[in-house]
């Protein structure tokens, strides 16, 4: 199993540009999440998926969008990419049962200039 | 919403000292508390997780205590080891198993 994938592993992005980032698991799992990671700010959610067929906020999901494409697949857009997005991004996942441990692609780092 | 505070941001001990980092949460429907361990630019890896009904684990040098009462929960790691040496983070559970991250701590473990 290749557990939470994510592509790509680094992107560079000029403000104004669009860019989608693609996430994957395949351990059957119902729940996904993607996070962003800023120095010294731990781990913000962005937008979490309880269930396919199911998309909510999170804490901070201002200039982001999301999809979830199946039970495998959850991605995030930026449609207008800002300086104050640049972060290393985190997809994870979850059964779905409460009290279950969440498991994390490796992550992207996206720099926006 | 629910709001983590983590302490202390930086931990430097020797090699062989004992290490904990204490987490207070603020909602009280919260009841999954894990612990992840992050090296430089890898991802969050779990480490251990407590549940609201148990008030202590222990796995071999670590151990995660909970308070449900005060809201707290730490960390301790005993015999520590240069590879100990990454950032901490605790988290609590909420709404559809989403959680909420303290920000970190940078424990730095000298041989």
């Amino acid at each position: 199993n290749a557990g939470v994938t994510q592509t790509p592993k680094f992107q560079v992005l000029k403000t104004g540009q669009s860019m989608t980032l693609q996430c994957a698991q395949d351990m059957n799992h119902n729940s996904m999440y993607w996070y962003r990671q800023d120095p010294g700010m731990g781990l913000r959610l962005i937008y979490y998926s309880a269930s396919e067929g199911t998309t909510d906020k999170g804490e901070v999901p201002n200039g982001y969008n999301v999809s979830r494409l199946n039970k495998r697949e959850f991605s995030l857009r930026l449609e207008s990419a800002a300086p104050s997005q640049t972060s290393v991004y985190f997809c994870a996942s979850t059964t779905g049962t409460t009290q279950d441990e969440q498991y994390f692609g490796p992550g992207t780092r996206l720099t926006v200039t | 919403g629910e709001n983590v505070e983590q302490h202390p941001s930086t931990l430097s001990v020797q090699e062989g000292d004992s290490a904990v980092i204490k987490c207070t949460y603020s909602d009280s429907a919260s009841n999954y508390f894990p612990w992840y361990k992050q090296e430089l630019g890898k991802r969050p890896q779990l480490i251990i997780d407590i549940r609201s009904n148990v008030g202590e684990k222990k796995d071999q040098r670590i151990a995660v205590t909970l308070n449900k009462t005060a809201k707290h929960f730490s960390l301790h790691i005993t015999e520590t080891q240069p590879e100990d040496s990454a950032v901490y983070f605790c988290a609590a559970s909420g709404r559809y198993s989403t959680l909420t991250f303290g920000k970190g701590t940078m424990l730095l473990v000298s041989p």
